[in-house]
């Protein structure tokens, strides 16, 4: 089945710095998402792509669907120490119901 | 506006008790249900899901077993469980509907399960 590799799997940064994490694929996906977890909670939809080439934006995220359609990157600016917790991409590959996850990105910020 | 529960929100059992973990989705119709594990090395691994009413696909063999009663209700069950069965357990939805804009899961606040 498809896997993905999302990179890297931590980072350590100081408050105010840009953080880019990404995720690649070695098949072809029709849906990328990207979500935020917290500790003991569920994750969080920050942005959805549905397009290649798409870049969207929330507030201080940028996500962008990567023109090959195996790829997406999450950009974050002017990190806080709000921003701490796991990053996990998720793709769709087709017409199923499943969405494939990567295995996060663990994200601290240092104030 | 959509929202979804899951109880309890954590749990001690002992091995080779049983388990139940009710999931419920409010504000939406005919959802897709899923229950994923979350061991502690982060990953999501899917479990089961569900795209109506008593229609369960299984996607891991194991001693976990998965009901939809109701429409926006979504059950997790064990007859006896392992040490392995610990972990934290999500369930999540999404829109029912096909439509190249409804791949979105929207994921509930999980349990904590511990067996001892």
């Amino acid at each position: 089945g498809q896997q993905l590799n999302q990179s890297p799997q931590s980072m350590f940064i100081q408050e105010g710095e840009d953080v880019s994490m990404n995720c690649t694929s070695s098949s072809i996906f029709n849906t990328w998402l990207w979500y935020k977890q917290d500790p003991g909670e569920g994750p969080v939809l920050l942005i959805a792509l549905y397009k290649a080439g798409e870049l969207t934006s929330n507030g201080r995220l940028t996500a962008q669907f990567g023109i090959t359609r195996k790829d997406s990157f999450l950009n974050i600016s002017a990190s806080i120490p709000s921003d701490v917790g796991i990053y996990f991409c998720a793709g769709q590959p087709g017409s199923n119901y499943k969405l494939t996850f990567g295995k996060g990105t663990l994200l601290t910020v240092n104030p | 506006s959509q929202t979804i529960h899951q109880w309890p929100a954590t749990l001690v059992q002992p091995v080779g008790s049983p388990l139940s973990l009710e999931c419920t989705v409010e504000g939406t119709s005919n959802p897709n249900l899923y229950w994923y594990r979350q061991a502690a090395g982060r990953g999501l691994q899917l479990l089961f899901y569900s795209v109506g009413i008593g229609q369960i696909s299984s996607e891991v063999p194991q001693n976990l077993s998965a009901s939809r009663p109701q429409d926006r209700q979504f059950i997790l069950s064990s007859k006896k469980l392992l040490l392995s069965d610990s972990g934290f357990y999500l369930c999540a939805w999404r829109k029912g509907t096909s439509g190249s804009r409804n791949n979105e899961q929207f994921f509930g606040p999980g349990t904590r399960l511990t067996v001892l």
